[in-house]
Parts: structure tokens; sequence; C-alpha cells
């Protein structure tokens, strides 16, 4: 089993749509957690961290369920401009953050 | 400007050949990472290094090597023993005061022809 692992999608939906992502972790000892923003061909791109009692951040919401090792994105009133692959980010035994494959994203006019 | 100078952007790579791909941070970060990603794949870690002078090889750590001589360079090298090295090469470091969040550099394609 993958330590992160996301639906790679891609997910197709039309502008102003609300779309959520899961990704679940297999290390329940883990304590980090982010989303992170990848456009194509460019570097990830830090888009917001993951509280337990989960975060906002303008039409981005993100959640943490530790009963259920998953973590959750969710965008409203989606804009051409969020088109793009989202990474999710879980800290390893390793200290060092593990990524998942991405989840794909397209927006459409 | 802080941040992470990844260098060269773009490099072409004879086989049999060893390169180096270049990092440098400013950030005052004390860890440092080096991710592969192949087209249409997530990151996989190949080295990390958590303070100068120490390092510990990723998931994918063969045919790579690395040195940590000073805080802010974390130079990697790609040996001729990786046999399929044509990938997108990310630098990255982080540091506890900033939740061990990572910052990456602008990344560097390397082509094998």
């Amino acid at each position: 089993r993958k330590e992160v692992e996301q639906d790679p999608g891609p997910f197709n939906v039309p502008e102003g749509a609300t779309v959520a992502f899961n990704c679940t972790y297999s290390n329940s000892a883990s304590q980090s957690f982010f989303w992170y923003r990848q456009d194509c061909r460019k570097e990830p791109k830090l888009l917001m961290s993951v509280y337990s009692s989960g975060n906002e951040d303008g039409r981005f919401t993100a959640q943490l369920n530790r009963a259920s090792q998953y973590i959750s994105l969710l965008i409203r009133d989606s804009k051409l401009s969020d088109s793009a692959t989202y990474l999710c980010v879980v800290n390893s035994v390793r200290r060092a953050l593990t990524f998942g494959s991405g989840t794909r994203l397209q927006v459409q006019p | 400007d802080g941040g992470i100078t990844q260098s060269p952007k773009y490099l072409f790579r004879k086989e049999g050949q060893n390169v180096t791909l270049s990092c440098e941070q400013n950030l005052n970060h004390d860890a440092m990472y080096w991710y592969r990603q192949d087209p249409g794949q997530g990151l996989r870690l190949i080295y990390y290094s958590q303070i100068v002078n120490d390092f510990q090889k990723g998931d994918i750590a063969e045919g790579y090597s690395v040195s940590r001589e000073k805080k802010e360079s974390f130079p990697l090298t790609v040996t001729s023993a990786q046999k399929n090295p044509t990938a997108f090469y990310l630098c990255a470091s982080s540091t506890i005061a900033s939740g061990n969040t990572i910052y990456f550099g602008e990344g560097s394609w390397l082509t094998v022809v």
C-alpha cells in the first residue's frame, strides 16, 4: 500500500462548481499534512496546511480525519485559474514529507 | 530575495556521464531535499539532509549522490549508474520554524541523449 494515495482524476468541472478531493495516508503517526498545487511543468507550491480542527482560506477548505486517516480539500466557486494538479503531502516516519501522485483538476468555461 | 535557486534549468546528458545539479537556498533552512518527478507521476524522495555534513537516502537513492558541506548548499550528482535519469528534479528546503513546510526551487529538467 502506498504511504499516500490520491485519485488521479481528472476532475472536469464547470466554472462556479464545488469540487472535493480526498487523500488517504497509511502512517497513523503522521503529524503534518499539507495541500500543494502544481501547474504543468512547474514546481509545487504550498496551497495550505491542514490542521486537526480543519481550516479555511477563502474558497478553499481543508479537513483532517485522523480516525479514517484521510485529508480532504474542498474548492468552492471554481475558477478557470484553479486548473492544476493538487498534491496531498504527509510527513513520513523519516521526517521527510511524502507526496501523493496528485489529483488533476480541469475547470471548464 | 529569499528563495531556493536551482541550476541549470535544462541539462542534456550523454549516456555514461555524471552530472551535478546545483541547489542553493538563502532561507536559513536546516533541512534540504531532492525529489524526482517523472511525467504524470508524483514526487519521489532521492536524498534529504537535516543538518550540515549529514544526509539520508530516500526511496530512490540508487545512482545518485549528494553532499552537504554548507547549510545553504545541497548539490545532487546523477551518476552513470542511474539507468533512467531523464526526469524533472526538484530541490526543496524546510525548517521547524515554518512548521516543516517545504518550499521548492523551480526545478531542473534533465534529459539523456
